[in-house]
């Protein structure tokens, strides 16, 4: 079975820092996709980044890149210059060979003004 | 105007009584999605739908059933809803290659 793996309930970072969220799978699939949800508290799930298994190069989006460590199945999300506006849950998530998304249970992401 | 749209938004039912959530969309997606989350967990899938005429059972199907009325609308229902369905409810779509889920607001669910 397909697992994802979020081992930070909680993690808190000063404004203007830079933080790291953890998260780990595991699939037997040599070819998949994984994601970074954020979800303020209006409850909305954003898209924060995407990552192809096939693409070595790690995904970025302005302040938010990943460490794609396929041989690791290790999928961390990197936020720099954290801002109040980052506070959130955040949600990693694997896309499986039935097109299904595993969800991980979750990072609460707190900014400390 | 937003991509997705639930409705409705926030919902207060009691135990036995029927309802259905809606979920509409303007993306021009095939795929849609329900889930549930619950506090302090992931979501889990409900029910999936390729196309009209394809509607398949997520992990958590037991005591829900969907409806795609058209490519943009896909309901959900409770036919008998119980206290243990309380919960927020989303829909999502997709579309080919890229797999991305775009998700609705979601719809708050609480069965007394």
């Amino acid at each position: 079975a397909q697992t994802v793996t979020q081992s930070q309930p909680e993690m808190s970072v000063q404004e203007a820092e830079t933080v790291t969220l953890s998260c780990t799978y595991d699939t037997s699939e040599s070819d998949y996709y994984l994601f970074w949800y954020k979800q303020p508290p209006s409850r909305q799930m954003i898209l924060v980044i995407r990552q192809e298994a096939y693409k070595q190069q790690n995904a970025t989006e302005n302040r938010f890149s990943v460490n794609f460590q396929k041989a690791a199945k290790s999928f961390s999300l990197k936020i720099s210059d954290s801002q109040l506006g980052d506070a959130a849950m955040y949600f990693c998530a694997l896309l499986d060979s039935n097109y299904q998304l595993i969800w991980g249970a979750g990072t609460k992401l707190i900014i400390k003004p | 105007d937003a991509d997705v749209t639930q409705t409705p938004r926030n919902r207060i039912t009691k135990t036995g009584k029927r309802i259905m959530l809606e979920c509409s969309q303007t993306k021009g997606h095939d795929r849609m999605y329900w889930y549930r989350q619950d506090p302090g967990l992931g979501l889990r899938l409900i029910y999936y739908s390729f196309d009209v005429k394809d509607i398949n059972k997520g992990e958590i199907s037991d005591g829900y059933s969907v409806s795609r009325q058209a490519q943009a609308k896909f309901s959900l229902s409770l036919e008998s809803a119980i206290p243990n369905q309380t919960a927020l409810y989303f829909c999502a779509t997709s579309v080919g290659v890229s797999e991305t889920q775009y998700f609705g607001p979601g719809t708050r669910l609480l069965v007394l």
